[in-house]
């Protein structure tokens, strides 16, 4: 299985920071790659796939970037409804397998 | 707007079974790869089944393989999960998925409400 690493597993942020989450896959995934966000207490929802394409109705300030096993999520200007916990998730290969979570909060 | 309801949770003892249910609204159903993620009190994510739009074919990862069975039946627009031989890490609230759109059959676009299995004696 193809294990995903995702940093910091927790980070505290002020409003309109910018803040950057990063998901290390064990390998190469092809920009197979996807970002959930849950808030607390909801489902999650997809944020990005592709590693760097937003889902209709994401808000712009959200990017991802990155190819081959490193891969980021990049949220400008943060506000306080971005306050969740972020998931990446490959779908290069079975299983599709999540990382372990980031959760992000208000300073 | 889609919309994905699940039901069936509740308490069950440790080697027994249940069902979970899955009713889809608002898209085609039969047009999309359906599945099943589930996630432990606290945890993170975990993918637990998938089938494809005709029903023909399914997946599993190896901790529900022989134990767990995902079908659906298209003309309800139902989506279902047998799971037998139930285990007490298989305690979590399992969410029903619909896949973007052809091709990303495991980037999960919607997700239901969720449904808690807790296993215990």
């Amino acid at each position: 299985d193809i294990r995903m690493t995702q940093s910091p597993a927790s980070l505290s942020a002020s409003l309109g920071e910018t803040v950057n989450i990063e998901c290390l896959a064990s390998e190469d995934i092809y920009s197979d790659l996807a970002w959930y966000q849950q808030k607390p207490g909801k489902s999650p929802q997809l944020l990005i796939y592709n590693a760097n394409s937003l889902q209709n109705g994401v808000p712009s300030r959200f990017s991802g970037s990155g190819s081959g096993t490193q891969y980021s999520l990049k949220i400008n200007s943060l506000q306080s409804e971005d306050v969740a916990t972020y998931f990446c998730q490959q779908y290069n290969n079975y299983p599709p397998t999540f990382g372990a979570g980031t959760k992000l909060e208000l300073k | 707007e889609v919309q994905l309801v699940e039901t069936g949770g509740g308490l069950v003892q440790p080697g027994r079974s249940l069902k979970l249910s899955c009713v889809a609204s608002g898209f085609t159903f039969n047009n999309y790869w359906m599945s099943w993620t589930r996630q432990a009190p606290g945890k993170g994510l975990e993918w637990v089944a998938s089938i494809t739009n005709s029903g023909g074919s399914t997946y599993y990862p190896d901790s529900v393989k022989g134990r767990f069975t995902i079908s659906r039946d298209n003309a309800q627009n139902t989506l279902y999960l047998q799971m037998n031989s139930l285990r007490s890490e298989d305690t979590a609230t399992y969410y029903c998925t619909r896949s973007y759109y052809d091709g990303y059959y495991h980037v999960f676009a919607y997700w239901g409400q969720g449904t808690l299995v807790t296993v215990s004696s």
